[in-house]
């Protein structure tokens, strides 16, 4: 059964600091990787789509990749801003049946001004 | 762009009442999903469609039905509600064509219910 892990489960960093955040997953057999942005109140973001057949992924300061022989995804967010204080949730697609994502439980990311 | 919108966003249920939990999406998708998330915890998928007419279980079905009468429209039924479904509810959508690997799933804002 694949398993999706996030560490740390919490963060708290000083504006203006470059992070990662870190995933692991227990089967390599998957799709794609996703990164979800989840505001408070909120709904589910996609931010990134790393295909399995891909190694990272950019988009503004962020950058996502993917190591599938070893199970791993980070998320590095550059120059980190108040507004990218969120919960991120990282998620795969496992192979073989239809397009059910796989969570981990989310880091709590907070950036202070 | 209307996206995914779920309604209401906010119950309160009593024990053993029953409630519909509407989720409709505007972007023509095929695939349709309803999770669950817990304080702290990842989602948990309940029950998902791949097309009108068309549902399956996910990990955590027990307790909830589904039905899928049209393309746009994925409710989620609670029969008797138990304190143990207190939880926030995401419906999602997605276009699965033959690429998979391409996927992006798309979720709504969420039902927070609570059973008292």
């Amino acid at each position: 059964k694949q398993e999706v892990t996030q560490i740390p489960a919490a963060l708290s960093v000083p504006e203006g600091e470059n992070l990662v955040l870190n995933c692991s997953f227990t089967d390599s057999a998957i799709y794609n990787l996703q990164w979800f942005r989840q505001d408070p109140g909120k709904g589910l973001t996609s931010l990134l789509l790393i295909q399995s057949s891909q190694r990272e992924q950019t988009s503004g300061r962020l950058n996502a990749s993917l190591d599938k022989s070893s199970g791993r995804s980070t998320l590095y967010i550059a120059a980190s801003q108040p507004g990218d204080s969120a919960t991120y949730l990282c998620a795969v697609t496992p192979q073989g049946g239809s397009e059910k994502l796989v969570f981990g439980k989310g880091t709590k990311l907070t950036v202070n001004p | 762009n209307a996206g995914v919108t779920q309604t209401p966003k906010f119950r309160i249920l009593k024990i053993g009442q029953s409630m519909t939990l509407q989720c409709t999406q505007d972007m023509n998708h095929n695939y349709m999903y309803w999770y669950r998330q817990d304080p702290g915890m990842g989602l948990k998928l309940i029950y998902y469609s791949v097309g009108a007419g068309i549902t399956d279980k996910g990990e955590v079905p027990n307790g909830y039905n589904v039905s899928r009468s049209t393309t746009e429209d994925f409710p989620l039924r609670l029969e008797l509600a138990a304190p143990s479904q207190t939880s926030v509810y995401f419906c999602a959508s997605s276009y699965q064509g033959h690429a998979l690997a391409k996927n992006i799933q798309y979720f709504g804002a969420g039902t927070r219910l609570s059973v008292l």
